[in-house]
């Protein structure tokens, strides 16, 4: 079965910090996304990554960074973390070469920013 | 952005009804149409990836069909049980794209 982990599941943090969600998966894929979800709007992509540094951006890049040195470990960085961030972040990884192929998802990191 | 949207946004079923809801997408440039149950507490998973008109697919009580050339899809769920209740999740990929554009989900909650 494919694992997708990511290492927190609740994260407090205060405005201004800079905060890492750290996402690793164990099935060899090349493509790995992260996404927030709010109440209401779904799933929206932040960033993906199709190979080892790589990245390419989502629909709401803005206030994010992210870093794709091993192909299994893709991070998600709040470079000042603003009340706005407040979410939950999901992580995804999928195989590469055709984007529709299904994604497996972690568990969630609930973030909030005070 | 892409509207891709699923109706109802919620739903409330007894233990054993049979029901269904429905995904709207772009009906051009179409690509794949993906279908997730999102459990509380658990991580999103597959339930269906689609790419033919006409297609219908079936996991257990579960099946989907799809309409490319209308642009919608919808998902039934014969013989609801209360391990049903999730949000079940849609998303979009286009022909040109490298991306899903999620619905915003459809909330199932199932009585005994």
């Amino acid at each position: 079965d494919v694992k997708v982990t990511q290492s927190s599941r609740y994260l407090v943090k205060r405005t201004g910090e800079k905060v890492f969600l750290e996402c690793v998966q164990d099935m060899d894929h090349e493509n790995m996304f992260w996404y927030r979800q709010d109440p209401g709007l779904g799933l929206r992509l932040i960033y993906f990554s199709y190979d080892v540094k790589m990245k390419e951006k989502g629909d709401i890049p803005e206030g994010y960074s992210v870093s794709r040195e091993k192909k299994e470990r893709f991070s998600l960085i709040l470079e000042s973390a603003s009340t706005n961030q407040t979410s939950m972040y999901l992580c995804a990884s999928s195989l590469g070469g055709d984007f529709s192929y299904e994604q497996y998802f972690g568990p969630g990191t609930r973030l909030t920013v005070t | 952005i892409l509207n891709v949207e699923q109706s109802p946004q919620s739903l409330h079923v007894q233990e054993g009804d049979s029901t269904n809801f429905t995904c709207s997408f772009p009906s051009s440039n179409f690509y794949a149409l993906h279908w997730y149950r999102w459990e509380t507490a658990k991580s999103p998973e597959a339930l269906f990836v689609m790419t033919l008109n006409g297609d219908e697919k079936k996991k257990g009580r579960i099946s989907a069909t799809l309409n490319t050339k209308e642009g919608y899809s919808y998902l039934y769920i014969k013989g609801s049980q209360p391990e049903d209740s999730a949000t079940y999740l849609c998303a979009f990929l286009g022909d040109a794209g490298n991306m899903l554009t999620f619905g915003g989900g459809t909330r199932l909650m199932v009585k005994p």
